[in-house]
């Protein structure tokens, strides 16, 4: 079984740019999770995406924003880009139920200039 | 909501011996309590998670216990390797809001 696929792998923006990062969920998962991760902060859990729908959602502005697709794939998308949105981006996907194992992708390395 | 702690933040032992990360959680509602290792430019990967009906569960070289009305649960690792080098994370899962909050990782370094 395919594992969770991330694309791009390396991005570079410059400030105010807007960047749109892609998840692939391994086949039959329904929950995509997006985590930001970083030296100072860790890993800090951005929204969760089931069926389409964002279900939960942590303390991140408006600049960040996701969404789900019919086949489960997920998007991130951050406008305005600003210096401290440079992070490894991680998503993960489970099946959905409370308490399912979440499995993470390699992540997408945001860089801003 | 849920704040996870993790000790200590860097760990440093000879092949061979033990390491134990001890994580401590504040909701008492969480019941899942996943650990992932993640290596240098990769994502986090699960390597063992226990449930809050069970206090102890381990799997070849690796253990994890659970103190429910302390709050606070361990990842045990013994017969250290090279390989185990990583940085580990405990997680802690919100049922409620069916959210994982992680600890801020623990730096293990296994020395030949």
């Amino acid at each position: 079984k395919a594992g969770v696929t991330q694309t791009p792998r390396y991005l570079i923006k410059t400030r105010g740019q807007q960047v749109t990062l892609s998840c692939s969920p391994i086949s039959g998962h329904r929950s995509v999770s997006w985590y930001q991760q970083t030296p100072g902060q860790g890993l800090q859990f951005l929204f969760e995406y089931f069926s389409e729908t964002q279900r939960n959602k942590g303390n991140f502005p408006g600049r960040f924003s996701g969404r789900q697709f019919s086949n489960s794939r997920s998007e991130m998308n951050v406008s305005t880009l600003e210096l401290g949105d440079s992070a490894l981006y991680l998503c993960a996907s489970s099946g959905g139920q409370a308490t399912d194992t979440q499995y993470f992708g390699p992540g997408t390395r945001l860089t801003v200039l | 909501g849920e704040n996870v702690e993790q000790h200590p933040s860097t760990l440093s032992v000879q092949e061979g011996d033990s390491a134990v990360i001890k994580c401590t959680y504040s909701d008492s509602a969480s019941n899942y309590f996943p650990w992932y290792k993640q290596e240098l430019g990769k994502g986090p990967q699960l390597i063992i998670d226990i449930r809050s009906n069970v206090g102890e569960k381990k799997d070849q070289r690796i253990a994890v216990t659970l103190n429910k009305t302390a709050k606070h649960f361990s990842l045990h690792i013994t017969e250290t390797q090279p390989e185990d080098s990583a940085v580990y994370f405990c997680a802690a899962m919100e049922t409620r809001y069916d959210k994982v909050i992680f600890g801020p990782g623990t730096s293990l370094s296994v020395i030949p």
